[in-house]
């Protein structure tokens, strides 16, 4: 079955803090993909990745980079952590051959 | 600018008679379209899609009506069951664009027992 692993269900940070958030995805999928999603405002992309070391800017790339050193994982970094940035991260990856998205469970970022 | 947009963020329905959830878009170039369901706490999950060279796609109590000219797309449950309570997404693609999905604000929907 299709698994993917957000490392974090809750995180709490700090204003200026650097923060990770890890995404893992074992069905070997090329491209995943980094949401948030925020009342009345739906998903919103920040970034995505075709392969491994290869990222595009999603919708709102900014305050946020990403890194994919392997293929399975994809991970999110909040430079300096803002509380315009408290939301709920959905990581995705994608099978291309049936065209579905599949998300992990989210993680729920307090930034106080 | 929203692409894609549901304009109801709520809707009710009692258990047994129909769902409709609606959805415009604005990018004449999307060719694909899907609908997610997302239970509080859990990730979204895949639905059902349209490719935009049909107008109507069925999986058991789940139909997705799309109509081109008017950039409109729907999707009906029937019949409504309590389970079905959560906030549907409609989501759009370019077929071309490396499969980029752009996503509605969402519905939340309620099935009254």
């Amino acid at each position: 079955d299709v698994k993917v692993t957000q490392s974090s269900r809750y995180l709490v940070k700090r204003t200026g803090e650097k923060v990770f958030l890890e995404c893992v995805q074992d069905m070997d999928h090329e491209n995943m993909f980094w949401y948030r999603q925020d009342p009345g405002l739906g998903l919103r992309l920040i970034y995505f990745s075709y392969d491994v070391k290869m990222k595009e800017k999603g919708d709102i790339p900014e305050g946020y980079s990403v890194s994919r050193e392997k293929k399975e994982r994809f991970s999110l970094i909040l430079e300096s952590a803002s509380t315009n940035q408290t939301s709920m991260y959905l990581c995705a990856s994608l099978d291309r051959l049936n065209e579905k998205l599949f998300f992990g469970s989210g993680t729920q970022l307090s930034v106080l | 600018d929203q692409q894609v947009k549901q304009n109801s963020p709520s809707l009710s329905v009692q258990e047994g008679r129909i769902s409709i959830l609606n959805c415009d878009y604005t990018n004449s170039m999307f060719d694909y379209f899907l609908w997610y369901k997302k239970y509080p706490a859990e990730g979204p999950t895949f639905l059902i899609s349209i490719s935009s060279i049909k107008d109507k796609n069925e999986d058991g109590r789940f139909t997705v009506f799309l109509n081109k000219s008017a950039k409109h797309l729907s999707l009906h449950i029937v019949p409504s069951q309590p389970g079905d309570s959560a906030v549907y997404f409609c989501a759009a693609s370019v077929w071309s664009s490396g499969d980029k999905l752009t996503f509605g604000t969402g519905t939340r929907l309620a099935v009254r027992p």
